[in-house]
């Protein structure tokens, strides 16, 4: 079955950088399958960030983009989500999510992985 | 992107139906069958309960079912549980191959 698992540093100081890693299990990236990362502010809705295929094709939210970068590592089988120019308003709690191409749903999720941006 | 428009909060009793709408708009709701729904308990992450407007994947109840007209899509939950309690989002695709999701429906069983 299989499982997502988000990896990151808890906490960001502002203005940095933040680079979150979703490491797939029981599941091969290549074999097809979109790759997304969303967020969740404290008791606010999901949003989401970026989608990505394994050929490295990208789709970005038009808020978030001039500061995102998604990527794919076939041979780690993980994907990645880099985001510049932190503020207050980037903390949230990260997920990353398997989602069937062309059809935007999202059917396995990890359990996400809380990010902080604070001095 | 904005949100696509669901109601803050709603609530039924044990046994009664609830339904929650997600408000589109030509762009996204209303041209695709595209509609999903996501069931999110405190702590955790979401979890899907209706792809493609009305499909369900497999284990989930069929006491949950989606529908769609026009920009507004629907999700029916219907002889309500304490289980239930939880908060739902909508998701749809839009026609610049993006994602919105709407702000989220606090179901409350009485």
């Amino acid at each position: 079955q299989v499982q997502l698992q988000e990896s990151g540093p808890g906490l960001v100081t502002p203005s940095e950088t933040l680079f979150l890693t979703c490491s797939v299990s029981d599941y091969s990236i290549s074999n097809g399958y979109y790759w997304g990362w969303f967020r969740q502010p404290p008791g606010k809705g999901l949003e989401w960030i970026a989608t990505i295929y394994h050929s490295g094709d990208t789709y970005y939210n038009p808020s978030l983009k001039s500061r995102v970068t998604m990527s794919v590592d076939t041979s780690r089988n993980h994907f990645s989500l880099r985001l510049t120019s932190l503020t207050a308003a980037d903390t949230a709690v990260y997920f990353c999510a398997r989602e069937m191409p062309g059809e935007g749903y999202m059917d396995v999720w990890g359990k996400g992985t809380t990010v902080t941006v604070s001095s | 992107q904005s949100a696509l428009t669901q109601p803050a909060s709603v609530s039924g009793s044990p046994g009664q139906s609830i339904t929650i709408s997600c408000t589109g708009t030509t762009s996204d709701v209303g041209a695709y069958n595209y509609v999903s729904w996501y069931q999110q308990r405190p702590g955790k992450a979401p979890k899907l309960i209706i792809y493609n407007v009305r499909n369900r994947p497999s284990g989930v109840s069929s006491r949950f079912s989606g529908s769609k007209s026009g920009n507004t899509a629907s999700l029916t939950i219907s002889g309500l549980q304490a289980e239930d309690e939880a908060n739902y989002y909508c998701c749809s695709i839009t026609n610049r191959n993006t994602l919105r999701f709407g702000g989220g429906t606090k179901l409350t069983v009485l």
